[in-house]
Parts: C-alpha cells; sequence; structure tokens
C-alpha cells in the first residue's frame, strides 16, 4: 500500500546527543515536509523540500537538519542546538507544488531525558 | 502567530447531534483545508475548498468559506462516537512559500 512511513515511532535521547528521525514515502511525492507538534497545539513547520536535493527552511529551523538525497526519503536531524526537542514530530507529504492534499505519517514521538 | 485560529479550542457534544467548528486568518489565501486527527496520530485530510468556492460537501462534512471575512467552518452532521478527535484549518497562502500554515485546532469529543 503507497504511503508514508515514519520511524521510530518512540524515541529517547539523553541532552547533547543528535538524533535522526526517518520519513519514507511511495507515493511518487515531489514535496516532503517535516511539522513539529507541541501538546495542545498546532503544527509547526521546520523543513521543506519541494524536489530532490533542495530544501528550504520553514518557520522554526534552528536546531535541526535535514537531507533530500533521494525523492522517497526525508530525514530529519534533531542536533544538540535545539534547546527543547521532546515533541511529536509529523511527516507529510504532498503530490503538487504544496497547495494541495497533504498525506502524513503516523509521528515520531521523541522525549529527552 | 498562526495563520489560522479554531474556535471552539474544545467542544463536547452528545452524539447523534452537529458539530461546527470555526476557522480565522489573517491573509489572502489560495485554498482552505481541514484535517482531523485521532490522538497520537497523524493527520488526515478530509476536505479542501478553494478561494473561489463557497460551500463544499463530502458525506456528513460542509465546509463554508467567505473570504471577505477571512473565516471559515466545518460542520458535522449526525456525529458519532468515532468522530471524536482533533480538527485543524490549514491554509494555503498567495503570497509566499506555497506551504501549508495550520492553526491550533478544536478539540472535539462526542459522548455516547
Amino acid at each position: 500500500d503507497g504511503g508514508i512511513t515514519q520511524s521510530p515511532k518512540y524515541l529517547f535521547r539523553k541532552e547533547g546527543q543528535n538524533v535522526t528521525l526517518s520519513c519514507e514515502q511511495n507515493l511518487n511525492h515531489d514535496a516532503m515536509y517535516w511539522y513539529r507538534q507541541d501538546p495542545g497545539q498546532g503544527l509547526r513547520l521546520i523543513y521543506y523540500s519541494q524536489i530532490v536535493n533542495d530544501f528550504q527552511k520553514g518557520d522554526i529551523a534552528e536546531g535541526y537538519s535535514v537531507s533530500r538525497e533521494k525523492k522517497e526519503s526525508f530525514p530529519l536531524t534533531v542536533t544538540s542546538a535545539q534547546k527543547n526537542p521532546t515533541a511529536f514530530y509529523l511527516c507529510a507529504s504532498s503530490g503538487g507544488a504544496g497547495t494541495g492534499e497533504l498525506f502524513f505519517g503516523e509521528g515520531s514521538r521523541l522525549t529527552v531525558l | 502567530s498562526q495563520q489560522g485560529e479554531e474556535d471552539p479550542q474544545a467542544l463536547s457534544i452528545q452524539e447523534g447531534e452537529n458539530a461546527t467548528m470555526n476557522c480565522s486568518y489573517k491573509t489572502s489565501i489560495n485554498n482552505l483545508q481541514w484535517y482531523r486527527q485521532n490522538s497520537g496520530r497523524g493527520l488526515v485530510h478530509l476536505i479542501l475548498i478553494r478561494s473561489n468556492e463557497r460551500e463544499k460537501h463530502s458525506g456528513r462534512l460542509r465546509v463554508t468559506l467567505d473570504t471577505s471575512k477571512k473565516s471559515s467552518s466545518l460542520l458535522i452532521t449526525a456525529s458519532r462516537a468515532a468522530d471524536t478527535a482533533s480538527y485543524f484549518c490549514a491554509t494555503v497562502l498567495i503570497q509566499g512559500a506555497q506551504k501549508l500554515v495550520f492553526g491550533q485546532g478544536t478539540r472535539l469529543t462526542i459522548n455516547p
């Protein structure tokens, strides 16, 4: 079945460690996105990529990094520079130019110990 | 601040009743979308309404858009316990990068 797969679903990290969240899609979508969601809040855009080998910062990119070496994959690294990384992270993709429907993964919950 | 603001933040109704959620936004949009999120899960797209449309239906969902008031509403008719979720509006701005900007959501609880 086509869809977006995020892994791991739960992740624990010690302060000062970098962690990488995986996002893979088999929908043949050009655009991919990373959002952060805090409890009881909406989604805030971290990074997005409209095409392979290109990505742009969203509204809260500080302390995060991404790569887009393959169309199917858009991993997010949460670096030690991110001061408050505990959150729910959602990856999404879109077949259009970013103006159409987003398809979301099931999310990754990161907890910093 | 967020482009979209949902109202109310939380809504609790009895099964069978209709649920109405509102979304207001600040700047001109290309389209507006509604999404649903079950607790701890990803978001699921419900409906998209373009800036030149005023009303759209999908099953028990009815969405309206008033661009003069910069507002939209989502109506769920004959609610069911399974409709319990958070509902988010998201807008695509005309100016700037073509990306979705989400509101903070309405938490809907349907009581059996």
